[in-house]
């Protein structure tokens, strides 16, 4: 039932770009992005609804596939302080609220 | 913004006794709230749904006689591991919404290291 992220790992030089998946068993409601730096919560990168939808933050988009249950995170031109692990969180429907994180993506970012 | 507050942020205790942990929502009101348990190098895992007034809702595999969770009012809710155990010791993390609704974000608190000894 958990979501299953690819790459597991990736290391890229500073100005590479990255990409992240995520893919679903499961019917979807919405997607939604994290980054956790180690020791420390995750936090909020954005929330991909329906149909589609791709959203950007700064030179970190993302886009959503509700047909394929699979979404895909864009990490442009790549800065030091994006390294850390990358999670998506997919709420389904008829979930109860619940946010299932997915496997996670270790990204580090290096001069 | 939405702040979640989660303490105390380290613990260290011994094999057999109990620990609180206290999540609270600062500027919102949350009838719902999540506990999560992270192992190094793991994904978090959702341990229960805390549910403001009435029971806490446990997924699967997880001890709701060992992590007592209460959520006695609409900004706290407190995980308790009882007879704790070195296998207990971990990262937990709790999480909030304003809004209900697959398109409300989740605001997480800062977590709690802990480590039984």
């Amino acid at each position: 039932q958990q979501p299953v992220q690819s790459p597991q790992a990736v290391i890229l030089r500073e100005g590479e770009d990255a990409v992240i998946n995520c893919s679903s068993s499961k019917a979807l409601y919405s997607v939604h992005w994290y980054r956790q730096k180690h020791g420390e919560a995750p936090v909020f990168l954005m929330i991909l609804l329906k149909g589609g939808e791709q959203k950007g933050h700064e030179k970190i988009s993302a886009s959503f596939n509700e047909k394929k249950q699979q979404s895909s995170l864009y990490l442009t031109a790549s800065q030091l302080s994006y390294s850390g692990t990358y999670f998506c969180g997919t709420y389904l429907m008829g979930g109860n609220e619940k946010l299932t994180f997915g496997t996670g993506t270790r990204l580090t970012i290096i001069p | 913004g939405a702040v979640v507050s989660q303490h105390p942020s380290r613990v260290i205790c011994k094999s057999g006794t109990s620990v609180k942990i206290e999540c609270r929502s600062l500027d919102f009101q949350a009838t719902t709230m999540f506990w999560y348990r992270q192992f190094p190098k793991q994904s978090l895992m959702l341990m229960a749904t805390s549910n403001e007034g009435s029971k806490a809702t446990y997924e699967q595999g997880v001890e709701k006689d060992k992590f007592l969770i209460n959520h006695a009012s609409l900004t706290l809710s407190t995980l308790t591991v009882t007879s704790a155990h070195p296998e207990d010791s971990s990262f937990y993390i709790c999480s909030a919404r304003q809004s209900r609704g697959p398109y409300a974000g989740y605001t997480f608190g800062s977590g709690t290291r802990l480590t039984v000894v």
